[in-house]
């Protein structure tokens, strides 16, 4: 599978590889993260969340992970599929903030068949 | 359930108009909506809180004065793009925050292409 250690804008995979993207987040007091999916000209789609009391939570496909040491956090995305290429951001929201989102640089994910 | 509608989906308008987008919650009512702008291969940047009954808290940066938003009912939220320009030219999203739901639940409208010539 593919991986990413810092952020990169795009990353490319071939269909049934394992996709793993990357996030630095800003605030240490954020306590809510969510990875979103946006495809082209539409807006962003849930995929998963995780709290900052948790390391790891895992969806259909999809798994999260939040190290709140390094302020960074990832998903891995299993036997990625061509369905699956889009724009993932992350978002954070800290309690400071209310409850508005504050949204990460975006990966571009392209699947080749 | 938790759909949030955006009208137009587009709009092209000429310079110095004024455009209104619509952000409706279709099933549920919204006591909280935000609004984003998305620059082409760029993140959202939110640009304002919008509760309903009562003035819009606006992000660092952005003007009030040209960006109006009014959040008069539980289910519609607006955003006026006043004396538009072509810099204005973006993808506006919005998404609403159930009344009944944690902090944390929010859905997001589909955007509006806004461009202007």
């Amino acid at each position: 599978g593919e991986s990413v250690g810092l952020h990169l804008p795009t990353l490319s995979v071939q269909e049934g590889d394992n996709s793993i993207i990357n996030c630095a987040y800003s605030n240490s007091a954020s306590d809510y993260f969510i990875w979103y999916k946006q495809e082209s000209g539409k807006g962003p789609q849930f995929i998963i969340d995780i709290r900052s009391n948790m390391d790891k939570r895992q969806g259909q496909r999809v798994t999260v992970l939040l190290n709140k040491t390094v302020k960074h956090l990832s998903l891995q995305i299993a036997a990625t599929q061509p369905g699956d290429s889009a724009v993932y951001f992350c978002a954070e929201k800290s309690p400071q903030a209310g409850t508005a989102l504050i949204f990460g640089k975006g990966t571009t994910l392209s699947v080749s068949s | 359930g938790a759909v949030v509608s955006q009208h137009p989906s587009w709009v092209i308008c000429k310079s110095g108009t004024s455009v209104k987008i619509e952000c409706r919650s279709l099933d549920f009512q919204a006591t909280t909506m935000f609004w984003y702008r998305q620059f082409p291969k760029q993140s959202l940047m939110l640009m304002a809180t919008s509760n309903e009954g009562s003035k819009a808290t606006y992000e660092q940066g952005v003007e009030k004065d040209k960006f109006l938003i009014n959040h008069a009912s539980l289910t519609l939220s607006t955003l006026t793009v006043t004396s538009a320009h072509p810099e204005d030219s973006s993808f506006y999203i919005c998404s609403a925050k159930p009344r009944l739901a944690g902090d944390d639940e929010q859905y997001f409208g589909p955007g509006t292409r806004l461009t202007v010539t």
